[in-house]
């Protein structure tokens, strides 16, 4: 057990909805990470929050969106649902984000879209 | 241009016979270098990491890593597969720089362990 939490472990909605998922980081540390894991894309990194702002951004859609919350817990939006986004979600934590700390990961959202 | 590169998709081994999963990196800074493992339905649990300290890094059940710069190779070993070993395995860095809070993973090598 990493110490990081996700719910909820699956989600199937429909195309067109909006779903939010949740992280809660491990006690302590300050950086939250999103990713998302698919069988055509692999596993890619969306974005980071370190205290409540955000770090840095990698292949996140204008349809997605996040936020980390003053007790540290992160949300994850996702908008006007795609076939194309059914995959798994993973959120991590680190210390600071400041360095290369080692990330852990949660065990993950399943989102299916039909 | 590709961060990490698994250069095999599937490795089987019989158990007892040793492990070797390949791994290449490419990083204009010293890199951080990750290997994470992925049981089925599970999140990725990290094995090991390295972070420019020693060159040979031992991680959890049995696995360790060689760092070496010439080469740009990060490979996992094991001297002995055991069936708990199967699963997916990723190998993973963190570039430095600017983009210092951002993994990049690669594309996994599933390992299948014969009884």
């Amino acid at each position: 057990d990493s110490g990081v939490t996700q719910t909820p472990k699956h989600l199937i909605t429909a195309t067109g909805q909006r779903v939010t998922l949740r992280c809660s980081p491990r006690s302590g540390d300050l950086s939250v990470y999103w990713y998302q894991q698919s069988l055509d894309q692999g596993l890619q990194f969306l974005i980071q929050y370190y205290n409540g702002e955000e770090r840095a951004k990698g292949n996140i859609l204008e349809r997605f969106s996040a936020q980390q919350f003053p007790d540290l817990h992160s949300e994850l939006n996702l908008s006007s649902l795609e076939l194309g986004d059914s995959a798994l979600y993973f959120c991590a934590s680190s210390e600071s984000g400041r360095k290369p700390d080692t990330q852990y990961f949660g065990p993950g959202t399943r989102l299916t879209v039909l | 241009a590709q961060s990490v590169t698994q250069l095999d998709s599937h490795v089987s081994v019989s158990e007892g016979t040793p492990v070797l999963l390949r791994c290449n990196y490419s990083s204009s800074y010293s890199p951080s270098l990750f290997w994470y493992v992925q049981h089925p339905n599970k999140g990725l649990q990290l094995l090991l990491k390295y972070t420019s300290a020693a060159t040979l890094v031992k991680g959890i059940n049995g696995f360790e890593a060689e760092f070496k710069k010439s080469e740009t190779s990060f490979h996992l070993t094991k001297p002995s597969a055991h069936m708990s070993d199967a699963a997916e395995y990723f190998c993973v860095v963190n570039r430095g720089g600017s983009t210092l809070g951002r993994l990049y993973f690669g594309r996994g090598t599933q390992l299948t362990v014969w009884p």
